[in-house]
């Protein structure tokens, strides 16, 4: 069964850590997507990548960079994290090819609280 | 950017039909999808629209109107273990994919 894996189901930080969220697939995709999910807000695009070394920031990319040093990984780091990061985030892979029918397979989610 | 609009919440007996509407707006269109979300569970792919028209999908069907910005998820037949979030994305001209804030659908025995 193909997997998108989350390194941490639930992380506790404080103010002003570093956090590292990591994700890896093990489908060979060549895209990688980080959301944070909020309610009421929905998935928002944090930051995506097409390729090894390559980053696109999304929507609400500020706080927030990745890292994809290898095609299976996918890291997101909050350089110093805050309260208002507090949120589910949602790792997620896609083939290559960007149109068509491109599905996402979805990890099952770290929920970070920022006390 | 991207304005996708969906009712936060519908509640249905087991058996019966629910249709799941999502209203569009964007920056270009290149494909709307459905995903479907159990609580504390990932998101998973239902279906994929591009064309005009009703794609359908077992118990699920979904529909699409480019001209009017507007797609359903239609939900046949209502079963306990289809109580979940129903999540609405398009994607826009440059392939970026947004979603829709989720409709919670609540079946009832």
């Amino acid at each position: 069964d193909v997997k998108v894996t989350q390194s941490s189901r639930y992380l506790v930080k404080r103010t002003g850590e570093k956090v590292f969220l990591e994700c890896v697939q093990d489908m060979d995709h060549e895209n990688m997507f980080w959301y944070r999910q909020d309610p009421g807000l929905g998935l928002r695009l944090i930051y995506f990548s097409y390729d090894v070394k390559m980053k696109e920031k999304g929507d609400i990319p500020e706080g927030y960079s990745v890292s994809r040093e290898k095609k299976e990984r996918f890291s997101l780091i909050l350089e110093s994290a805050s309260t208002n990061q507090t949120s589910m985030y949602l790792c997620a892979s896609s083939l290559g090819h960007i149109s068509g029918a491109n599905v996402l397979t979805f990890g099952a989610g770290s929920r970070l609280t920022v006390l | 950017g991207q304005n996708i609009d969906q009712p936060t919440e519908m509640t249905a007996t087991e058996g019966a039909i629910v249709q799941i509407n999502c209203t569009y707006q964007t920056s270009g269109f290149n494909g709307l999808f459905w995903y479907q979300q159990h609580a504390g569970e990932a998101p998973t792919f239902l279906s994929y629209n591009v064309l005009d028209g009703l794609e359908e999908k077992g118990r699920f069907s979904s529909f699409l109107s480019r001209s009017k910005g507007y797609s359903y998820l239609l939900l046949k037949e209502l079963q306990m273990k289809d109580s979940a979030s129903y999540l609405c994305a398009v994607r826009d001209r440059d392939y970026k994919l947004s979603f829709g804030a989720g409709t919670t659908v609540t079946v009832r025995a």
